[in-house]
């Protein structure tokens, strides 16, 4: 059964580092998004995105992330100059396939397993 | 805007006791909800799903929630608990079907025990 796979499954920065983090959605999947969760809160939407351009952001997704899909498979989220508060489980999930007949079917977001992000 | 309420960040029951998972929604229009299971190292997993087609959903593993709008409540439930439903739960709710932003709830830790 395709899944989405993210890497790295935990990633250590110090704080003011860039750090990338890599999510390859579902092959034939249309949108992708980035969720968060800080220990012992909600997990939280970041940014949604399709047609290779942002299609939702939420007020967390500020001037320090950004997000890419620079080729046909990988869907990464950069965070430039990372804070203590950025320390979370980072998840990626994607949805919607093309019908038949070119429309879009709406359909459940599949997520990955989450890359854990420690700023010390 | 909407939000979610998971009433109890942990549960404990025993194999083959009766599993009851609350959830409790707020929404300005009708709502679609998620139920959403993950396992210890593991991604986010669909259970079940209402999109007004039916208010009691049957999901995967045995699970089901019924969506009762007078009491905006979506809770989860299982008859008989096995060892492998312990896992983190996360019920969702989104204003619109398909490819929007959710909005999760903080999860209840399930434990089962022997």
């Amino acid at each position: 059964e395709p899944e989405v796979t993210q890497t790295p499954s935990h990633q250590v920065t110090q704080m003011g580092q860039e750090v990338i983090l890599r999510c390859v959605p579902i092959s034939n999947h249309l949108y992708f998004y980035w969720y968060r969760q800080i220990l012992g809160q909600k997990v939280e939407f970041l940014v949604s995105f399709y047609n290779n351009e942002i299609s939702e952001k939420s007020e967390i997704f500020d001037d320090q992330f950004s997000v890419e899909r620079p080729d046909g498979s990988n869907f990464t989220l950069k965070i430039r100059s990372t804070k203590l508060e950025d320390s979370a489980m980072y998840f990626c999930a994607s949805s919607g396939v093309l019908s038949g007949g070119a429309d879009t079917i709406t359909d459940t977001q599949y997520f990955g397993p989450g890359t854990r992000l420690t700023v010390l | 805007a909407q939000s979610v309420t998971q009433l109890g960040s942990h549960v404990s029951v025993s194999e083959g006791a009766l599993v009851l998972l609350r959830c409790n929604y707020s929404s300005s229009v009708p709502p679609y909800l998620f139920w959403y299971v993950q396992y210890p190292n593991q991604g986010l997993q669909l259970l079940l799903k209402y999109t007004s087609a039916a208010t009691l959903v049957k999901g995967i593993n045995g699970f089901e929630a019924e969506f009762k709008k007078s009491e905006t409540s979506f809770h989860l439930t299982k008859p008989s608990a096995h060892m492998s439903d312990a896992a983190e739960y996360f019920c969702a709710v989104s204003d619109e079907w398909g490819n929007t932003p959710l909005v999760f709830g903080k999860g209840t830790r399930l434990s089962v025990i022997a």
